[in-house]
């Protein structure tokens, strides 16, 4: 099977403009998530998607949304973009279990970087 | 809001020693998972715990979760440079919090 496949893999944008961002999952997985990566703060968790539905969201401002196709591709969007939201942009997928305790197959991620 | 801090940040070993890293939280955790990411890479999925004491082995790594469901620890016995990496835990149910992660350098 294909692994998790992240468009586009770099990005360089400027404060105020917006950015989507594509995450296309395993096939068969159902839930999507996106996370946030920076030296920082770590990994912090942006929401999940499964059967196009957000089930799930991470304490992040209004800016970031996301939305879930019903083939299960997902996409994120940062509006007004910030210096503060340069970062790595990594999406997971997986079955989505209704224990929710997954295994989590990550995609190679979206460097974003804000100037 | 549920914590996962993990220790230490950092750790250098000389190639041949062990290494273990450790995940704390407050709170009852519901599962245990432990992810790999290395330099320029992308957490992969280690193992999943879920009960009380539960103690997994894969080759010369070993996981363990506390009794509490509180903690949870990964050995590496006898490190080699292949295992570079920063090393997560994380925990939830349909959302996940990661630890701080772990970076480990071998020397070798």
């Amino acid at each position: 099977k294909a692994g998790v496949t992240q468009t586009p893999r770099y990005l360089i944008k400027t404060r105020g403009q917006q950015v989507t961002l594509s995450c296309s999952p395993i096939s068969g997985h159902r839930s999507v998530s996106w996370y946030q990566q920076t030296p920082g703060q770590g990994l912090q968790f942006l929401f999940e998607y499964f059967s196009e539905t957000q089930r799930n969201k991470g304490n992040f401002p209004g800016r970031f949304s996301g939305r879930q196709f019903s083939n299960s591709r997902s996409e994120m969007n940062v509006s007004t973009l910030e210096l503060g939201d340069s970062a790595l942009y990594l999406c997971a997928s997986s079955l989505g279990s209704t224990t929710g305790a997954d295994t989590q197959y990550f995609g190679p991620g979206t460097r974003l970087t804000v100037l | 809001g549920q914590q996962v801090m993990q220790i230490p940040q950092y750790q250098h070993v000389q190639e041949g020693e062990d290494f273990t890293t450790y995940c704390n939280s407050s709170t009852t955790l519901s599962n245990i998972q432990w992810y790999k990411q290395r330099p320029g890479g992308h957490p992969v999925f280690l193992i999943q715990l879920v009960k009380s004491g539960e103690v997994k082995k894969q080759k010369r790594l070993t996981f363990q979760f506390g009794e509490a469901k509180k903690n949870s620890s990964l050995h590496i016995t006898a490190t080699q440079t292949t295992d570079v990496g920063t090393y997560f835990c994380a925990s939830g149910t349909y959302k996940y919090i990661f630890g701080t992660g772990t970076r480990l350098k071998v020397l070798a």
